[in-house]
């Protein structure tokens, strides 16, 4: 069974500080990975997706993606209150010749940056 | 770019009485569109996904059902409802040749 490990926190920082998601997953063929951000009572936000090893920026964010060790991190650099909200992981078999085209979720992580 | 739309935004309705959500699809063909639901403090659950018009597959047995009338048209249907059926009802649709989901703004139903 494909399964996604995300620490549900609450995960708390400081304005301007690095907020650090991590995500782990247990399916070695997976190809594609996406973070989304969910704010409460709102639907998911897609903010970053990364099919290669290596580092992904985009602005404030950063995806991290090691194949080897199965994981994706999310990085939020000169985090801001407006970022506190949760953080969802999820990784597709599909981003290759094949796969399906139904990604598995993490349950999320609640991030909190306090002023 | 592609818009998802919704509705009702919010909906509440009494255990037993069917159910009717839409979601409409604008800015695209022929999208994967899919029904997830996520129940308070919970992850997301994937419903039903469809590849095009009449073409529905079930991810979990239970009392709801599916169709997609229209390619960018997607509804998500009870004859009965039950309390375990509250929720946040999201469609989301992936566009052809990417792997990307992008969700609407979703339904939230509580029966009661």
């Amino acid at each position: 069974q494909k399964e996604v490990e995300q620490n549900s926190g609450p995960l708390s920082v400081p304005e301007g500080a690095i907020a650090s998601l991590n995500c782990t997953y247990s399916d070695r063929g997976s190809q594609s990975f996406f973070w989304y951000r969910q704010y409460s009572g709102k639907s998911p936000e897609l903010i970053m997706s990364i099919y290669s090893n290596g580092d992904k920026e985009d602005g404030r964010f950063t995806a991290q993606l090691n194949k080897a060790s199965q994981y994706v991190s999310l990085l939020i650099r000169d985090s801001q209150p407006s970022d506190s909200a949760t953080y969802l992981c999820a990784v597709n078999l599909a981003g290759g010749s094949g796969g399906s085209y139904i990604p598995t979720f993490g349950r999320g992580t609640s991030l909190i940056v306090h002023p | 770019s592609q818009t998802i739309h919704q509705w009702p935004a919010t909906l509440v309705q009494p255990v037993g009485s069917p159910l009717s959500l839409e979601c409409t699809v604008e800015g695209t063909s022929n999208p994967n569109l899919y029904w997830y639901r996520q129940a308070a403090g919970r992850g997301l659950q994937l419903l039903f996904y469809s590849v095009g018009i009449g073409q529905i597959s079930s991810e979990v047995p239970q009392n709801l059902s599916a169709s997609r009338p229209q390619d960018r048209q997607f509804i998500l249907s009870s004859k009965k409802l039950l309390l375990s059926d509250s929720g946040f009802y999201l469609c989301a649709l992936r566009l052809a040749g990417l792997y990307e989901q992008y969700f609407g703004p979703g339904t939230r139903l509580t029966v009661t």
